[in-house]
């Protein structure tokens, strides 16, 4: 079935991207017309849709995060990446990637990034 | 945005018991687009529930779920002892951003 896996740089400086790769493995990302999304969980709290993309590269985000945020895929890696602007301690979350654009299923693991200098 | 409301915020249970957990949206969810989702400690959120009352592949039986408008319910029929989660609804309607309630810690009593 298929299997996704986050991967990238656990801290980050404030002011700086947030760059985070999601590898999907027993399927392709082009196949089936699935879209693809982005979802972070706050420490603790609760959870927040960020975007999803399609893999002819359509995209849509929460405009509460839109002016700094990019998703983007490449087909031929089967990936979908994330990068997140001028971040700050309150981007500090996990974030997961998810199949679908309307519900999510499955869900990568999550990877905790941490905003600190 | 859409605010989804859960309640309760705890509830405390034992296996073999009826749960019912609520979420109440702050305005109507378009065509029933809800869905409910099982999170465990350190493990992400797993699909349970769409379009409101469509089990996702897997789910068991004695999870259902029922609404319209503002008001969903998740019941889970007989508690068994690995459903005890945190559960979150998530509303996907035309009203974006698609927004999640803050969740309900189902706990062993």
């Amino acid at each position: 079935q298929v299997q996704l896996q986050e991967s990238g740089p656990g801290l980050v400086k404030p002011s700086q991207t947030l760059s985070l790769t999601c590898t999907v493995s027993g399927g392709s990302i082009s196949s089936g017309g699935y879209y693809w999304s982005w979802i972070r969980q706050h420490p603790g709290k609760g959870l927040e849709w960020i975007g999803y993309i399609y893999y002819s590269g359509s995209t849509y985000y929460n405009p509460s995060l839109k002016s700094r945020v990019t998703i983007s895929v490449d087909t031929s890696k089967n990936q979908f990446s994330l990068k997140l602007s001028s971040v700050t301690a309150a981007d500090t979350a996990v974030y997961y990637c998810g199949r679908g654009r309307h519900w999510f299923d499955p869900w990568g693991q999550g990877t905790l990034v941490t905003v600190s200098s | 945005e859409i605010v989804l409301t859960q309640s309760p915020g705890t509830l405390s249970l034992s296996p073999g018991e009826r749960a019912t957990l609520s979420c109440r949206a702050s305005q109507s969810v378009t065509s029933s687009y809800l869905a409910w989702y099982q999170q465990k400690p350190g493990q992400a959120p797993r699909l349970l529930i769409y379009g409101a009352s469509s089990r996702a592949t897997g789910i068991p039986d004695r999870f259902s779920g029922s609404g319209s408008g503002t008001d969903f319910t998740l019941t889970i029929s007989r508690l068994e002892p690995e459903d005890f989660a945190v559960y979150y609804c998530q509303q996907y309607g035309s009203s974006r951003p698609y927004t999640f309630g803050q969740g309900t810690k189902l706990e062993i009593k």
